[in-house]
Order: structure tokens, then C-alpha cells, then sequence
């Protein structure tokens, strides 16, 4: 099983429309939660820090349920530009506390 | 300036051969980690630095080098180049508790 799971998707939708990727992660011992997002051959970028008590910024809404270990991202009002590929990132705990990351949510917004 | 920089961004290599790629970073951070992408397989990691004296083996170490030459520069090696190396190469950095900073990536190929 792998530590971070999502859909690969690929997720098209119209310009305008609101869209939700999720994911779920194995390790219990995770402490920080993250998306980036990752444009075709570029590096990835934070998008945002997800916390427990859920987080927005802007257009985007991050929830995290550490009980069931999964973790969602939404995009309302989709724009073209929202168009790449979404990473779901997870911390691995312990001393080293490295940043394990999920295969990514490849999303296309449609004209 | 970019807050990481990679150099070479793209280089083609014959099997066999050693190659060296360079990463520096200009924000101050103690942790720089080499990670590998490859098509559905998500980013790997590499090797990690927490300091300068401080080197850890990644989950794909095997065929790889690293140098932490100072805080700023990290640099990786393979040290008889093979064809499933072949992939997008990305650096990091990372302060605190903060999402890591990546490079622009080496896209590497191995003929």
C-alpha cells in the first residue's frame, strides 16, 4: 500500500465549476499536511498548509479528518489557469520528518 | 534569483559515465534533499541533508552520491550513469516546520 493514495485522475471540468480531490495517507504518526501543485515539467509549488480545523484561501478549501487519515482539497469557481497537477504531501513523524508524496491529481479545466 | 538553482537543467548522457548535478540555495536552510520523478510514480526521495554534517539515505539511494559541500550546496552524483536513471531531478531546501523550496529541476537522460 502506498503511504499517500489519490486519484490520478485526469479530473476535466468546465471553467467555472467546483471540483474536490481527495486523498489518504497510512503513517498515524503524520503531522503536517500540505498540497502543492506542479505545472507539466516544473517544479512543485505550495499551494497550501492543511490544518485540522480545515483552512481556505481564496477559491481553495483544505479539510483534514485525522481519524479516518484523509485529507481533501476543493476548487470552486475553476479558472484555466487552475489547470496542473495537484500533490497531496504528508510528513513522515518521527526525527527525520520527511515529506512523503502522493502521485499527484492531474486536473484539465475545460473552455 | 531563484531560491534554489539547479544546474545543468537538461543533460543527456551516455551509460556508464559520471555525472554530477548542482544545487544552491540562498534562503538560509538547514535541510536540502535530492528527489526523483518519474511518470506515475510520484517524487522519490533521494538523499537528505540536515546539515553539513549530516548526510541520510533516501528510499532510492542505490546507483547515487551526495555532497554537502556547505549549508547552501548540495550536490548529487551518479557515479556510472544507467539508463533507468533517466528522469526529472528535483532539489529542495526547507526551514522550520515551512513546505520545502524546490529547483527548477535537471530533466537527465541516460542513453
Amino acid at each position: 500500500r502506498k503511504e499517500v493514495e489519490q486519484d490520478p485522475g485526469p479530473f476535466n471540468v468546465p471553467e467555472g465549476a467546483t471540483v474536490a480531490f481527495n486523498c489518504t495517507y497510512s503513517n498515524s504518526a503524520s503531522q503536517s499536511f500540505f498540497w502543492y501543485r506542479q505545472d507539466c515539467r516544473k517544479e512543485p509549488k505550495l499551494l497550501m498548509s492543511v490544518y485540522s480545523s480545515g483552512n481556505e484561501d481564496g477559491r481553495f478549501t483544505a479539510q483534514l479528518n485525522r481519524a479516518s487519515q484523509y485529507i481533501s482539497l476543493l476548487i470552486r469557481d475553476s479558472k484555466l489557469s487552475d489547470s496542473a497537477t495537484y500533490l497531496c504531501v504528508v510528513t513522515s513523524g518521527g526525527a527525520t520528518n520527511k515529506l512523503i508524496f502522493g502521485t499527484g491529481t492531474l486536473l484539465a479545466v475545460q473552455p | 534569483d531563484a531560491d534554489v538553482t539547479q544546474t545543468p537543467r537538461n543533460r543527456i548522457t551516455k551509460t556508464g559515465k559520471r555525472i554530477m548535478l548542482e544545487c544552491s540555495q540562498t534562503k538560509g536552510h538547514d535541510r536540502m534533499y535530492w528527489y526523483r520523478q518519474d511518470p506515475g510514480l510520484g517524487l522519490r526521495l533521494i538523499y537528505y541533508s540536515f546539515d553539513v554534517k549530516d548526510i541520510n539515505k533516501g528510499e532510492i539511494s542505490d546507483g547515487y552520491s551526495v555532497s554537502r559541500q556547505a549549508q547552501a550546496k548540495f550536490s548529487l552524483s551518479l557515479e556510472s550513469a544507467i539508463p533507468n536513471q533517466t528522469a526529472l531531478y528535483f532539489c529542495a531546501s526547507r526551514g522550520g516546520n515551512y513546505g520545502y523550496t524546490f529547483g527548477s529541476g535537471t530533466r537527465l537522460t541516460v542513453v
